[in-house]
């Protein structure tokens, strides 16, 4: 089955500071989420982006699917940010989503 | 805005109990998923419904573990007898596309404690 690794498994940061995460899959997908997972264990929408790049205020996605990467960008991180990042990815074919390990990211104040 | 409902938010049960767990999807979404996440991990699927039909098990420990989705709308999960491994959260999520993905939305999550 598609395999999905996310990159950094941990990231740490200072409030206002910019990051990067990144999510790697092993096949062609129809559909890829990126989640963010909040303290009480819910998993929040961020993006929904199977190709091409979008921004919604401070936090933007790109898919390059051909080369089968997307990344999730955040601008001006707030401790609000802390949690963890999922990215899901429906294989082609497949019906079904499988999500990659997480990153998980701390933002002090 | 509409949700994905589920109940109970916590269950602490002793194993060998019985556990149930109820999720109600987004109006009008015909696909249902039941993900399982241990402490540290991703989610990884148990089940996924289209309307009332199972279309994925292939997860489901079906020795202790069952669903249904008899009226093609709201869903239970079922853990009979419960093991000190199915400690974990229990994550419902609908799409609105048939079968083929689309795009996935979760609810709260039952977070489950076997002792």
């Amino acid at each position: 089955g598609i395999q999905v690794e996310q990159s950094p498994p941990d990231l740490i940061l200072q409030e206002g500071a910019n990051s990067t995460l990144r999510c790697n899959f092993s096949d062609s997908v129809n559909n890829l989420q990126w989640f963010h997972q909040n303290p009480w264990g819910q998993l929040i929408n961020l993006f929904y982006i199977p190709s091409g790049t979008k921004q919604n205020g401070r936090l933007s996605a790109t898919t390059v699917a051909t080369e089968r990467y997307s990344l999730l960008y955040i601008s001006s991180s707030q401790t609000t940010d802390s949690g963890v990042y999922f990215c899901a990815v429906e294989g082609s074919g497949t019906y079904k989503y499988i999500f990659g390990t997480g990153t998980r990211l701390k933002v002090l104040a | 805005e509409a949700e994905v409902a589920q109940s109970p938010r916590y269950k602490i049960t002793e194993k060998s109990q019985a556990v149930a767990f109820w999720c109600d999807p987004i109006s009008g979404h015909a696909t249902l998923y039941w993900y399982r996440q241990i402490l540290g991990q991703g989610p990884e699927l148990l089940v996924q419904f289209q309307d009332e039909s199972v279309v994925d098990d292939s997860q489901l420990p079906k020795d202790r573990f069952s669903a249904e989705r008899l009226k093609g709308v709201d869903s239970t999960l079922k853990i009979q007898p419960a093991e000190l491994g199915d400690s974990a959260m229990y994550l419902c999520a609908s799409s609105q596309e048939d079968r083929a993905g689309g795009e996935l939305f979760f609810g709260e999550g039952s977070r489950l404690t076997v002792l």
